[in-house]
């Protein structure tokens, strides 16, 4: 079957570094998307890696590994706004989305 | 980019009775259209994707339903609620450029639905 694994929840602290893994196993690939969510709102799209390497985009960078299945969100110089749940999602040969639940980040003070 | 409009953003609903839910896309032609649900601490299960008018694909059987009456327009329905709809549910827009499925997804603001 097709599977998706993030951690249900991680903290931080404001200023700090923080890195959420993903690991997917999934019938082919055709790349990988990150999504951040406030609580009660929808998701809104922060990255995409279809290749092998990082992908940095201002505080947020995005890593691919794609023989090992796995991903990572790195973001720097936290901030409190950034407390939200991030979604990880791969795609699969038929160009569907295998969606992660999502990990919980709380930044404290 | 495109612009998910989704209403209503609320709702409360006693058990057996009907729903609609509506979507609406600006800033795209021809987009594929999806439904999701999302319940609390659990990743986005897709209900429905649309890649064109009328054309509707159901990803689980259920008792909602979905229909795409225009290009833009997406609606999720339901003849007789039960409890277990109860959710978190959001429309979602990609673009076709690439000719395929995929892409990033635009979402709309989501509708929260209790059923009592």
């Amino acid at each position: 079957g097709q599977n998706i694994d993030q951690p249900t929840e991680m903290t931080a602290t404001e200023g700090a570094i923080v890195q959420i893994n993903c690991t997917y196993q999934t019938s082919g690939f055709n790349g990988l998307f990150w999504y951040q969510q406030h609580a009660g709102e929808a998701p809104t799209f922060l990255s995409y890696n279809v290749l092998d390497g990082l992908e940095e985009k201002g505080r947020f960078s995005s890593f691919l590994s794609r023989s090992k299945g796995y991903s990572y969100l790195l973001l720097k110089e936290l901030q409190m706004k950034d407390s939200a749940s991030y979604l990880c999602a791969a795609v699969d040969s038929n160009y569907q989305l295998i969606w992660g639940a999502g990990t919980k980040l709380i930044i404290k003070p | 980019s495109q612009t998910i409009h989704q209403w209503p953003a609320t709702l409360v609903q006693p058990v057996g009775s009907p729903l609609s839910l509506e979507c609406t896309v600006e800033g795209t032609s021809n987009p594929n259209l999806y439904w999701y649900r999302q319940a609390a601490g659990r990743g986005l299960q897709l209900l429905f994707y649309s890649v064109g008018i009328g054309q509707i694909s159901s990803e689980v059987p259920q008792n909602l339903s979905a229909s795409r009456p225009q290009d833009r327009q997406f609606i999720l329905s339901s003849k007789k609620l039960l409890l277990s709809d109860s959710g978190f549910y959001l429309c979602a827009s990609e673009d076709t450029v690439r000719g395929a499925r995929g892409g990033e997804l635009f979402f709309g603001e989501g509708s929260r639905l209790t059923v009592l």
